[in-house]
């Protein structure tokens, strides 16, 4: 079973930032918090993970609290093609195991 | 393009015959994954290669469901006597030895009639 928690929809309106949040309060020491999207009838895209610190690049930005317990993918400027499924999802980063994935958040992005 | 490559990309099959998929992972990465996907829900773990070995198999993968990776490279998935309920999208994904992050392909789409 998926071990976070994340609202089912949100909406925002196109050139404001995303804040989508994800609960992981059983997460252990060694795992890390990834983010992937999913557009329409096409394979999960990788956006970006992280252990403890806060972590940026080129798509988004990554906010995990102290307690590591929650954290939340920030999209900056968010455009219509960031509508998506944005899963979040806590895995060991060495291990072999795969992704487990739930329902996501269904984020839709207006004009 | 050096991505997860996956054929065909559609496939509509009847019930009863016995579908075949193909997955190309990135070059040099020795683990592979398959998934199914439904339409409205995540996708949902099939089984694990590290190389040639098949090291995971998930409940789902029930026994009309073979995967091999002969080679430690591609990897075929095969669904025997198909049912309406195996119409689905299967993802593959691989990951390098040292890297942390999956990488998915675009995926193949079964549709059985």
């Amino acid at each position: 079973d998926a071990k976070t928690t994340q609202p089912t929809s949100m909406d925002c309106a196109e050139g404001r930032a995303a804040n989508l949040p994800c609960n992981h309060s059983t997460i252990s020491g060694n795992e890390y918090v990834y983010w992937y999207r999913q557009i329409h009838s096409q394979g999960p895209q990788y956006i970006i993970h992280g252990l403890k610190n806060n972590e940026t690049n080129e798509m988004a930005s990554l906010i995990i609290t102290e307690d590591r317990k929650s954290s939340t993918l920030i999209l900056p400027h968010a455009t219509l093609r960031d509508t998506a499924v944005y899963y979040c999802i806590v895995r060991e980063g060495q291990a072999g195991t795969a992704l487990i994935f739930g329902k996501g958040t269904t984020l839709s992005v207006s004009s | 393009d050096t991505g997860v490559s996956q054929d065909p990309r559609h496939k509509i099959t009847k019930r009863g015959q016995n579908v075949t998929f193909r997955c190309d992972p990135i070059s040099e990465h020795n683990r592979l994954y398959w998934y199914r996907q439904t339409l409205g829900q995540g996708p949902e773990f099939l089984t694990y290669f590290q190389n040639e070995a098949q090291l995971e198999k998930s409940r789902l993968l029930s026994d009309r469901f073979s995967a091999e990776r002969p080679k430690g490279s591609f990897s075929t998935l095969e669904i025997q006597r198909t049912e309406q309920g195996d119409s689905a999208m299967y993802l593959c994904a691989s990951r390098s030895r040292s890297g942390n992050t999956i990488y998915f392909g675009e995926g193949s789409w079964l549709t059985v009639v």
